[in-house]
């Protein structure tokens, strides 16, 4: 069974940009979830899908948002893009809400 | 919400030895994993453990509910064992995650 699959792997945009990360859960997984991984703040929450409704949303501004599609696919976006906004991304997907999740190889965005 | 603390925060071994990695959370979870995340930022999955304890090769956990902890033991090291360990809990349609310990093997 093919795991988690992110793309972009890496992305570099300037500040005030936009823009958009995909996540392919693994087959048969219906919740997706989102983290941000930065030197300082560790592993912190965005937001969790399941059935195309978000079921969950961490402590981050409305800039960061995310949809789920029916093929359970995700993608999440960023807008106005701040240096501080410069992190891994992370993406997990999950045969149900709050089990077992498997992570993705993250996207690595940068922002100049 | 819960609380998840994990011990220590860096740890600095020789090839050869051996480890125990603890996670602490401060009420009662529906689950417990444990990760490990190599230098690339991949986060493998090590053991999905909400209770009882389970082995596979050098590294085994143990998770005790009851007493709201967990361990994480990894044997004979191997510098392909450096990197951060996480332990994340969920419960009530939360995932929590520690902020990790970072391992270094040295050879």
């Amino acid at each position: 069974k093919a795991g988690v699959t992110q793309t972009p792997r890496y992305l570099i945009k300037t500040r005030g940009q936009q823009v958009t990360l995909s996540c392919s859960p693994i087959s048969g997984h219906r919740s997706v979830s989102w983290y941000q991984q930065t030197p300082g703040q560790g592993l912190q929450f965005l937001f969790e899908y399941f059935s195309e409704t978000q079921r969950n949303k961490g402590n981050f501004p409305g800039r960061f948002s995310g949809r789920q599609f029916s093929n359970s696919r995700s993608e999440m976006n960023v807008s106005t893009l701040e240096l501080g906004d410069s992190a891994l991304y992370l993406c997990a997907s999950s045969l149900v809400l709050v089990h077992e999740q498997f992570f993705g190889p993250g996207t690595r965005l940068t922002v100049l | 919400g819960i609380q998840v603390e994990q011990s220590p925060p860096d740890l600095i071994l020789q090839e050869g030895a051996n480890s125990t990695l603890r996670c602490n959370f401060s009420d009662s979870v529906n689950n417990l994993q444990w990760f490990h995340q190599n230098p690339w930022g991949q986060l493998i999955n090590l053991f999905y453990i909400p209770s009882g304890t389970k082995q596979n090769g050098r590294l085994s956990a143990t998770t005790v509910a009851t007493e709201r902890y967990s361990l994480l033991y990894i044997s004979s090291s191997q510098t392909t064992d450096s990197g951060v360990y996480f332990c994340a809990v969920g419960r009530d349609d939360k995932i929590i995650f520690g902020k990790g310990t970072r391992l270094h093997i040295l050879p």
